[in-house]
């Protein structure tokens, strides 16, 4: 079976500007978790969606948001971004979506300048 | 709110030599642990988790760890490392029903020395 895989692996934007990253589970995982890394803050969980309905948020502010297709599918978006949004944003997927095993992607790279 | 600490953020062990990394959770349940492994540029690899039953878990790679509630720990071990070890390996506690939050500690940060 194929990994999470998740587009494109690196980005640079600049500040103000959006962006949106995309995240393919494993097929038949319904369940599709976001998270942010960095340097300072380490791994901070953002998002749950899980049959197109996001069902846990963490504390993030609004620019960040997020939806799931009807295949599973989810994107994430970050609207007018800052310096401090830049990071390595892994999207993680799990076949019930009850607390069952995360599997991670490689991540995307998101540099704001 | 869960958290999990992992007191160590680096450490440095000779090749062949035994690995333990510790990794302390507060919950108020019975948590859902895990340990992951992160290689330079890499996405997160699952090396084990607990769910419930047998307190000692077999992993990945030579993996293994043992949960010990009194001490509300969950410490990773390898009797003997590899080169191949070396990456930051984080800790995490997931909720007991609810969904798929999970809270990481800060990482611990292998080095193995030849």
């Amino acid at each position: 079976k194929a990994g999470v895989t998740q587009t494109p692996r690196y980005l640079i934007k600049t500040r103000g500007q959006q962006v949106t990253l995309s995240c393919s589970p494993i097929s038949g995982h319904r369940s599709v978790s976001w998270y942010q890394q960095t340097p300072g803050q380490g791994l901070q969980f953002l998002f749950e969606y899980f049959s197109e309905t996001q069902r846990n948020k963490g504390n993030f502010p609004g620019r960040f948001s997020g939806r799931q297709f009807s295949n599973s599918r989810s994107e994430m978006n970050v609207s007018t971004l800052e310096l401090g949004d830049s990071a390595l944003y892994l999207c993680a997927s799990s076949l019930v979506g009850d607390t069952d095993t995360q599997y991670f992607g490689p991540g995307t790279r998101l540099t704001v300048l | 709110a869960q958290s999990v600490t992992q007191p160590d953020i680096h450490i440095t062990v000779s090749e062949g030599a035994s690995l333990e990394l510790r990794c302390n959770y507060s919950y108020g349940a019975t948590p859902y642990l895990f340990w992951y492994v992160q290689s330079p540029g890499q996405g997160l690899q699952l090396l084990l988790k607990y769910f419930s039953g047998d307190t000692l878990v077999q992993g990945i790679k030579g993996f293994e760890a043992e949960f010990k509630r009194s001490q509300s720990s969950f410490n990773l071990r390898k009797p003997s490392v590899h080169w191949s070890d070396a990456a930051e390996y984080f800790c995490a506690v997931g909720p007991t029903g609810g969904g798929n939050k999970l809270t990481f500690g800060t990482g611990t940060q292998l080095k193995v020395e030849l």
